[in-house]
């Protein structure tokens, strides 16, 4: 089956570091992923849209910036949050495409705690 | 923009009891309706999804239809069970665009 793995599942920083979060699509290939996050008491918002050999769209309030991201192949992505603050803190999921059923998966999330 | 509102939460229902969430969205495409499930400490995961108006979705018993003159798309289940206790999202997806956008999600909680 197809499976969306998200590492790691839980992070601390302190104010000011940055840290970085995976993304491995397991039982299929990944055309596309996005990345969300969820902050507390909020819904998921779309931080910014990866496809393979294209250039990686960021929403608005998010920028390459402040949340960096590399999709080198079809299965793995990651994304890199810089100079974290306590704005920042929630749950990242990353949501991948499969290219053959065109359904999107989301991992179970990374959550981060800024202090 | 794109933007969905559902049924503001906590909802608490007695376990047997019928379960209606309400949702509504706005786009200015043509979208695709989603219903997703979220547990504790895991990512959404879909419950089903709509493509086409006047269609219904379904599974493990929950049910909406996409009503686009109302722009609509109404979770019912006939009987909860305490398993049903989560957050459920309404989400549209506008055709030909890989974006998803969430609705703020109901906290749904069932009492044995």
């Amino acid at each position: 089956g197809a499976l969306v793995y998200q590492y790691p599942r839980r992070t601390i920083c302190k104010s000011g570091t940055s840290m970085r979060m995976e993304c491995q699509a397991v039982g299929f290939q990944a055309t596309s992923v996005a990345w969300y996050r969820q902050s507390p008491q909020k819904t998921f918002e779309l931080i910014a849209l990866s496809t393979v050999n294209s250039a990686i769209k960021y929403e608005q309030n998010f920028t390459q910036e402040k949340f960096p991201i590399s999709h080198p192949n079809l299965s793995f992505s990651s994304m890199t949050v810089l100079n974290a603050y306590l704005e920042d803190r929630g749950l990242y999921l990353c949501g991948a495409r499969d290219w053959g059923s065109y359904e999107q998966y989301f991992g179970p999330g990374t959550r981060l705690t800024v202090l | 923009g794109d933007s969905v509102t559902q049924t503001e939460g906590p909802v608490t229902l007695s376990e047997g009891t019928s379960l209606t969430v309400n949702c509504s969205y706005e786009t200015k495409q043509y979208p695709t309706l989603f219903w997703y499930v979220q547990y504790p400490g895991e990512g959404p995961q879909l419950l089903f999804k709509v493509p086409k108006a006047n269609e219904k979705g379904s599974s493990r018993g929950f049910e909406a239809t996409y009503n686009k003159e109302a722009t609509s798309f109404h979770l019912q289940k006939a009987s909860v069970q305490e398993s049903d206790s989560a957050v459920y999202y309404c989400a549209l997806s506008p055709y030909g665009n890989e974006k998803i956008t969430f609705g703020a999600g109901t906290k749904l909680t069932i009492k044995p």
